[in-house]
């Protein structure tokens, strides 16, 4: 069974920074692309950014770009997001989704984990 | 970015009954057009992704159709367990992009 678990979400001030982090199981965690989507209760499901199943080719939202680094660690089926210069525009549950491709493209999200709230505030 | 617009917002629905659930996208996306259903709490999940082939798991009333720009969900009979949120979701172009979403409620 295919179980994906984020942790890392918190209260951060405007400006900080924090570390999502999913442990993924039950499957073949390099064979397949990942990504974060984002939802929020205004603007509802949003894609936040993805990464191939090497990890060699990584997508950006424009919202995001240049703030957010996407990475991964095949040896440890472990997926991260690196959210630096955090705004209050980017409260949002986190999730991490498991695309259907080892290239991440043209991707949907076959399964989610169950999510990690950010909230940044001060 | 294409715009991915779901109609109607909230749709009530005896149990039972067939709901119909439209998206319709700002341009043609070919079949590359995926479904997830979400209930209060939870992660959302998909139920249909090619526009019409269904999930793993998921069950017979749920069908998708449409090509291009006009999509369609389709619950035939609605069980107590399907009342929840439904998304629909392109992928032909970049970025990927959600509609907002349609509630099926209890009528």
């Amino acid at each position: 069974e295919v179980q994906l678990l984020e942790s890392g979400g918190g209260l951060v001030q405007p400006g900080g920074s924090l570390r999502l982090s999913c442990a993924a199981s039950g499957f073949t965690f390099s064979s397949y692309a990942m990504s974060w989507v984002r939802q929020t209760p205004g603007k509802g499901l949003e894609w936040v950014s993805s990464i191939s199943g090497g990890g060699d080719t990584t997508y950006y939202a424009d919202s995001v770009k240049g703030r957010f680094t996407i990475s991964r660690d095949n040896s440890k089926n472990a997926l991260y997001l690196q959210l630096d210069s955090l705004r209050a525009e980017d409260t949002a549950e986190y999730y991490c989704a498991k695309n259907p491709l080892m290239q991440a493209s043209h991707i949907y999200f076959v399964c989610w984990g169950q999510g990690t709230l950010v909230t940044v505030s001060s | 970015e294409i715009v991915m617009t779901q109609s109607p917002a909230t749709l009530s629905v005896s149990p039972g009954e067939r709901a119909t659930l439209s998206c319709r996208a700002s341009q043609n996306v070919n079949s590359n057009l995926a479904w997830y259903q979400q209930k209060p709490g939870q992660a959302p999940r998909l139920l249909i992704y090619g526009a019409s082939t269904r999930a793993t798991g998921i069950p017979a009333r749920f069908s998708g159709s449409g090509s291009g720009t006009d999509f369609t969900l389709t619950i035939s009979s609605l069980q107590s367990e399907d009342f929840a949120v439904y998304h629909c979701q392109q992928y032909n172009n970049w970025p990927p992009t959600f509609g907002q979403g349609t509630k099926v409620e209890i009528k």
